[in-house]
């Protein structure tokens, strides 16, 4: 059974950083592309990024560019979002999913985790 | 880029069957496949409807994919409506490097 399990919810101030995690199990992560998703409060879907675990080649949105960083460690079969200065606007929910192809569908979804940035 | 585009919210009877269309922008929307998910309240999205018209395994029939190319837009039907359908519902396709989301339409079965 693939699973994606994500680190679990953050509370930060601005001006912190963050790395959240994406393990994958149940298939070959090495095969796979991982994307990040965001869903601010109340609102819809935002691709962020995408990463191929099995050379870390990566996509980014123009809209996230500079804004994120993406990588993966296929040793530990792990995807990671991280910031290096977090601010209020990005308190959302980020979940990562697989991809087979980098033009195909979001297939599996992690359960998502809540970052929380707050004075 | 492009844009998809949703109705914000749609409402129908247990039974019955709705539509929810998706149009894009710019571009054919034959260019390349839009896909559907469904995202319950508090829940993760998962996927109904890829490549247009398929369905995962588990996805009951009474969900359908389609395209149109005369309006541009894509269509998810669902048939035989239950309570347990109603959910935020999001398509997405891809151009140009990019990922594109629909910004999502709210079902709601009454």
């Amino acid at each position: 059974e693939v699973q994606l399990v994500q680190s679990g919810a953050e509370v930060k101030k601005p001006g912190e950083s963050l790395k959240i995690s994406c393990k994958g199990s149940g298939y070959s992560f090495t095969s796979y592309w991982i994307g990040w998703v965001r869903q601010m409060p109340g609102k819809g879907l935002e691709w962020m990024g995408i990463i191929y675990a099995g050379d870390s080649h990566i996509r980014y949105s123009p809209s996230f560019q500079g804004q994120v960083t993406i990588s993966a460690d296929k040793s530990i079969s792990t995807a990671y979002l991280q910031w290096s200065s977090l601010k209020a606007s990005d308190t959302a929910i980020y979940y990562c999913a697989t991809l087979r192809d980098v033009t195909t569908h979001f297939d599996y979804w992690g359960q998502g985790t809540l970052v929380t940035v707050s004075s | 880029n492009f844009m998809l585009t949703q109705p914000h919210s749609v409402s129908e009877s247990p039974g019955k069957t709705v539509t929810i269309s998706c149009t894009r922008s710019s571009g054919s929307i034959a260019t390349n496949y839009v896909q559907w998910y469904q995202q319950r309240p508090g829940s993760a999205p998962t996927t109904v409807i890829y490549e247009d018209n398929q369905r995962p395994s588990g996805v009951p029939d009474r969900f359908s994919g389609s395209i149109d190319s005369s309006s541009n837009s894509a269509s998810l039907t669902i048939s035989g409506l239950k309570t347990e359908d109603e959910a935020d519902y999001y398509c997405q396709s891809y151009d140009s490097s990019s990922h594109v989301f629909g910004g999502g339409t709210k079902l709601t079965v009454l």
